[in-house]
C-alpha cells in the first residue's frame, strides 16, 4: 500500500540550529500539506501545496520556517533558527484523485518528525 | 473559542463497551466531517468521512452529523483493546478542485480500551 515518507523520524536539536524535514507523498499525489501537532492538540495547517506551489501559507512563521517543494514531487521544511516552542510532531498529508479523476476528500499522513528543541 | 472542541479526555471503557466521541462547532460553513484515528507516535489515519448531516455506518463505527446544533459524534460498538488511540474529529468548509480542504482539527479524545 502506497504510503507518505517521512523522516528523519526523530530530531533533537539545540535552540537557534537549523532543521529539516523532508517528505515523500503518495506517487501522483499532486497536493501536499504540512502541519504541526503539539502535544496534546489537533494537527494545525502550515503549509499547502499544489504541484509546486504555494497554495496556502497564512500559518507559516515566515520569519523562520520556509518550505520548498521545486519540483512538485517531495518537499522539504526547514526551521531556522529553532525556538524551544517548536518542539512538537511535523506531520505531512498528501491528497490525490481517485480512479474517477475526481479529487479526493482523504488526506494521507505519514507518520511525523518529532522535533525536540533543547 | 477554537473553532471546534473536543473532550481530551483520557476515556477508559472496558472491552465490549459502545463508545461516544463527539465535537461540536462554531463555523457553520463547514460541510465535510471526518475521524482520524491516531496511535502513539504515529501520523493520523481517516477512519470515517461524511459530508453535511446523516449518519454513515463501517463495521464497528458509525458517524453521525447534526448541522443544525453542529455537533458531530463518532460511536464505536464492540470496543476492542486496538482501539485505544487518540481519536481526532476534523472538518473542511469546501473542497476545491484545484486546492483547498483545509482541515481544522480538534484536541482529540484519548480512548483506552481494557480486558
Amino acid at each position: 500500500e502506497a504510503e507518505v515518507a517521512q523522516s528523519p523520524r526523530y530530531k533533537i536539536t539545540e535552540k537557534s540550529q537549523a532543521v529539516a524535514f523532508w517528505c515523500d507523498p503518495i506517487s501522483g499525489h499532486a497536493t501536499l500539506y504540512w502541519y504541526r501537532q503539539i502535544l496534546g492538540q489537533g494537527p494545525e495547517l502550515l503549509v499547502q501545496f499544489q504541484d509546486e506551489s504555494v497554495v496556502d501559507d497564512s500559518q507559516l512563521p515566515k520569519d523562520r520556517f520556509s518550505a520548498e517543494r521545486l519540483k512538485g514531487v517531495d518537499s522539504t521544511l526547514k526551521i531556522q533558527p529553532a525556538e524551544l516552542g517548536d518542539s512538537a510532531m511535523y506531520l505531512c498529508a498528501s491528497r490525490g484523485r481517485g480512479t474517477s479523476g475526481r479529487l479526493e476528500e482523504t488526506q494521507y499522513f505519514g507518520p511525523g518528525t518529532r522535533l525536540l528543541v533543547l | 473559542q477554537k473553532e471546534v472542541e473536543q473532550d481530551p479526555g483520557p476515556l477508559s471503557v472496558p472491552e465490549g463497551a459502545i463508545v461516544s466521541l463527539n465535537c461540536t462547532y462554531s463555523n457553520s460553513a463547514f460541510q465535510y466531517f471526518m475521524w482520524y484515528r491516531q496511535y502513539s507516535r504515529k501520523g493520523p489515519e481517516l477512519l470515517m468521512y461524511t459530508y453535511s448531516s446523516g449518519n454513515k455506518e463501517d463495521g464497528r463505527f458509525t458517524a453521525q452529523v447534526d448541522k443544525s446544533s453542529k455537533y458531530i459524534s463518532l460511536f464505536i460498538r464492540d470496543s476492542q483493546p486496538s482501539d485505544s488511540a487518540t481519536y481526532l474529529c476534523a472538518m473542511s468548509d469546501l473542497i476545491l478542485t484545484g486546492g483547498g480542504n483545509k482541515l481544522t482539527f480538534g484536541t482529540g479524545t484519548q480512548l483506552k480500551v481494557e480486558l
